[in-house]
């Protein structure tokens, strides 16, 4: 049981080079997230899947396109890389039970993303 | 916006004694908290979540949540050098078909030994 897993683990880009960056969960969860992490800046949700064929845009969507492949794969696209994008991307994933919120969300081990 | 904030440290407490996490958040449509706890390099990992008004305590760890005064807290007694982290608070509520977590920017905790 590998949980959530991404890849890569590191990626160095030139601007505008496009990417995708991989996310696969073991854990039969509906829902899947992508945040970015920056210094000073916390996680911040980009997109989310709320269960297989639905995306929807989070707080930071603007330069990304997302893919639910199926259950178990979420993918994260950038079509035109800038160095404002250089960051550290983790993928999540939970199981929605009931009303409240009270899922845990399992994250990857992330991507390191250096655009230059 | 709906923001969760947190004092960004760092805190510096020595081993054996008591370390304080606080955190305010300004949703009131906040439904459940969660404490996860962040190694440099490492991905988030969760250590407590909290639904209610009150008190939960899980080994060393205890959370408050005051729904009232929008306030929660992380309490790690007999700290460790091995608890030395960032801790991420994060309030969870309804999206589309989901929930989506909100978190802070995090405390950074140095236990001395």
């Amino acid at each position: 049981n590998a949980g959530v897993t991404q890849t890569p683990k590191f990626q160095v880009l030139k601007t505008g080079q496009s990417m995708t960056l991989q996310c696969a969960q073991d854990m039969n969860h509906n829902s899947m997230y992508w945040y970015r992490q920056d210094p000073g800046m916390g996680l911040r949700l980009i997109y989310y899947s709320a269960s297989e064929g639905t995306t929807d845009k989070g707080e930071v969507p603007n330069g990304y396109n997302v893919s639910r492949l199926n259950k178990r794969e979420f993918s994260l696209r950038l079509e035109s890389a800038a160095p404002s994008q250089t960051s550290v991307y983790f993928c999540a994933s939970s199981e929605v039970r009931g009303t409240g919120g009270r899922e845990t969300q399992y994250f990857g081990p992330g991507t390191r993303l250096l655009v230059l | 916006q709906k923001e969760v904030e947190q004092n960004s440290g760092p805190l510096s407490v020595p081993e054996g004694a008591i370390a304080s996490l606080n955190c305010t958040y300004s949703d009131r449509g906040s439904q459940s908290f969660f404490w996860y706890r962040q190694y440099s390099g490492k991905s988030p990992e969760l250590i407590m979540s909290i639904y209610s008004n009150g008190d939960k305590e899980d080994g060393r760890f205890t959370a408050q949540l005051n729904k009232a005064s929008q306030y929660v807290s992380l309490l790690i007694r007999d700290s460790q050098p091995s608890d030395s982290a960032t801790y991420l608070c994060a309030g969870s509520r309804a999206g589309a078909g989901s929930y989506q977590l909100t978190f802070g920017k995090g405390t950074k905790l140095s236990v001395i030994p």
